[in-house]
């Protein structure tokens, strides 16, 4: 069992709707989660990150976890063409970080 | 937010060659730099864990020789690939942490690189 796992898509939206990704993982003690996006040909960057549970929001992102269920998700409200990208989910166990290998989103015009 | 300079942005050679790639912190002391290599359309692949003042270590699959990573000081690690063949063709980036919890992986902006 990988220690993040993400699906890798491609998930497609239409322009305005909502886009939902999900990440579970393994380690019961992990302490911290981030989602990063990734352009094609680009490095990834930070987009939000989230250290307990319930769901923080940012503009039109909201990151959601529940520890006890062990998973971490990622929503984007009002979806634009320009979120079309890759998102990586990242996990903080304490002792190490694990990268999901990422979900590819395209949001459609 | 903290920023992570990488450079050469790009780099072209002929076989053979060692390149360098610079990683460097600026605005913040990384405690550890991670090294990872991406081929097109596939995942991010970790190649190597540094640790300010120590030697990396390197994941499974990953020719340490081949792949020389020095973190000499805080804000600065390099990696160099030695005698570099057109399989070693990819795009490498660099992230930092301040080895501080519930912090985030910062990333450079990558290199890629391209072997004739």
């Amino acid at each position: 069992q990988k220690e993040v796992e993400q699906n890798s898509g491609p998930l497609s939206v239409p322009e305005g709707a909502i886009a939902s990704l999900n990440c579970t993982y393994s380690d019961r003690g992990s302490q911290s989660f981030f989602w990063y996006r990734q352009y094609s040909g680009k490095s990834p960057e930070l987009i939000m990150f989230i250290y307990s549970n319930g769901d923080k929001e940012d503009g039109r992102f909201t990151a959601q976890l529940n520890k006890a269920s062990q998973y971490v998700s990622l929503l984007i409200r009002d979806s634009q063409p320009s979120d079309s990208a890759t998102y990586l989910c990242a996990v903080d166990t304490g002792n190490q970080f694990y990268f999901g290998t990422g979900t590819s989103l395209t949001v459609i015009p | 937010g903290a920023v992570v300079s990488q450079h050469p942005s790009w780099v072209i050679c002929k076989s053979g060659t060692s390149v360098k790639i610079e990683c460097r912190s600026l605005d913040f002391q990384a405690t550890t730099m991670f090294w990872y290599r991406q081929f097109p359309k596939q995942s991010l692949m970790l190649m190597a864990t540094s640790n300010e003042g120590s030697k990396a270590t390197y994941e499974q699959g990953v020719e340490k020789d081949k792949f020389l990573i020095n973190h000499a000081s805080l804000t600065l690690s390099t990696l160099t690939v030695t005698s570099a063949h057109p399989e070693d063709s990819s795009f490498y980036i660099c992230s930092a942490w301040d080895g501080y919890s519930n912090q985030p992986q910062h990333f450079g902006d990558g290199t890629r690189l391209s072997i004739l």
